[in-house]
């Protein structure tokens, strides 16, 4: 298994919107509905942020909503806040009780 | 609440063998699959390893099978794994994960093992 496309890096001002692209394969992103993304903070655990593409967990903001078009997921972080400076994970099931995670993002607040 | 907490990572040689421990609390452990995922330092998350709440399902991802184990003791609340042939691109942060559905809804802090002589 490969692992999912993300870009290295995404930047924005407080009050900005972000997305986050993740690209798989038909056999990954695009065969199923099931992505998920974490956010990770330096020397923390990751915590899950949308599962099932759009799904929010209890206690997630708003203001995080995830997509998905094709094999191509994508994370969008709305108002900008300075605490959202992380690196996101987005991450796939691939069938057969395997997973894929993309190789992560870091979200720069300016 | 839930907690999960990882021990037994160390330093060991190439080729030499560690057990690794998740000690679960705050929710019915029997009842949740889970899982193993890896970070190499400065990397991003690799999934490692699943399993099913009453061990009937497992699976490992291609880079670990053969040499690594995972198991269960739902009666201690406990999930392990056992690494053998340890090789240094094994080196990572190995966290153990809870399995909500489909994702992962909780995660211990992790355990470091640093594979090097």
């Amino acid at each position: 298994q490969s692992a999912l496309t993300q870009p290295r890096s995404v930047s924005g001002s407080p009050g900005q919107s972000v997305t986050i692209s993740c690209t798989g394969t038909s056999s990954d992103v695009g065969g199923y509905n099931y992505v998920s993304w974490y956010q990770q903070h330096p020397g923390k655990a990751p915590k899950l942020m949308i599962y099932d593409v759009t799904k929010r967990p209890s206690g997630v903001p708003d203001r995080f909503s995830g997509s998905k078009s094709g094999n191509t997921a994508s994370l969008t972080i709305s108002g900008l806040q300075a605490e959202d400076e992380a690196d996101y994970y987005c991450c796939s099931y691939a069938g057969s009780y395997t997973w894929v995670f993309g190789g992560g993002t870091k979200l720069t607040v300016l | 609440e839930v907690q999960l907490v990882e021990s037994g990572g160390g330093l060991v040689q190439p080729g030499g063998s560690l057990r690794l421990s998740c000690a679960a609390s705050g929710f019915t452990f029997s009842s949740y699959s889970m899982n193993w995922v890896r970070q190499a330092p400065g990397k991003g998350l690799e999934w490692v390893s699943y399993i099913s709440s009453s061990s009937s399902t497992i699976y490992y991802a291609d880079s670990v099978k053969g040499r690594f184990t995972i198991s269960r003791d739902n009666a201690k609340n406990s999930l392990y794994l056992q690494m053998n042939s340890l090789r240094a691109e094994d080196t990572a942060v190995y966290y153990c994960a809870r399995v909500r559905a489909i994702d992962f809804d909780y995660w211990g802090q992790g355990t470091l093992v640093t594979v090097s002589s």
